[in-house]
């Protein structure tokens, strides 16, 4: 079965720093992987999309790269702001348009 | 747009009980409704995955009997937790498929304890 791994359970980081978020994963190939911001008690919130064939994918502060040889996306915030704090969740598409979500990284932005 | 309700958004009940979560897709239908479970700090789990007027299709690990679930329309998907046990307690969160874009939209989540 597919792992997926994210690779911090925690991260802070100074205001208007850029936060990098890398999620892993193995013993698959999805078709396209997505990213999700979850607050404390709250549904998670879709961010970006981004498919196998595409190496990057940009939406206003947010940047998302994906390769497919290493296995690995890694996820932007430039200009990373408190309001920024939250979870954030990798998801590969699992077939049949299912999703299988990382562990999550939990994004502190210190003002 | 894309809105998806879950209600009720807390249930406390007693061990035994059965408790229903329904999980309504707003301004949208949806063919494909999913439901997931969360454990405290830990990522979401797929439950099963429910197709409107079809059996829903479980995760492996999931008992089917002990969670039932009803797609009774494009923007209703119902799930039971039958004869609930303290070990039910979680967050249950749910998502629609509108079928474009594949995308899912999430409910808020429906935090379930079990005494």
């Amino acid at each position: 079965s597919q792992k997926i791994e994210q690779n911090s359970e925690a991260l802070n980081i100074q205001e208007g720093k850029t936060a990098t978020l890398t999620c892993n994963y193995t013993n698959y190939s999805p078709a396209y992987l997505q990213w999700y911001r979850q607050d404390p008690g709250r549904g998670p919130v879709f961010l970006l999309l981004i498919r196998e064939n595409e190496k990057e994918k940009r939406k206003e502060r947010l940047k998302v790269t994906f390769d497919t040889t290493l296995k690995q996306s890694l996820f932007h915030i430039t200009a990373s702001q408190p309001a920024d704090s939250a979870t954030y969740l990798c998801a590969l598409e699992g077939g049949a348009n299912n999703l299988f979500f990382g562990t999550g990284t939990r994004l502190t932005v210190i003002p | 747009g894309a809105v998806v309700s879950q209600h009720p958004s807390r249930v406390i009940c007693k061990s035994g009980t059965s408790v229903k979560i329904e999980c309504r897709s707003l301004d949208f239908q949806a063919t494909t409704m999913f439901w997931y479970r969360q454990f405290p700090k830990q990522s979401l789990m797929l439950m099963a995955t429910s197709n409107e007027g079809s059996k829903a299709t479980y995760e492996q690990g999931v008992e089917k009997d002990k969670f039932l679930i009803n797609h009774a329309s494009l923007t209703l998907s119902t799930l039971t937790v039958t004869s609930a046990h303290p070990e039910d307690s979680s967050f249950y969160i749910c998502s629609a498929d509108p079928g474009y874009h594949n995308e899912q939209f999430f409910g808020p989540g429906t935090r379930l304890t079990v005494l």
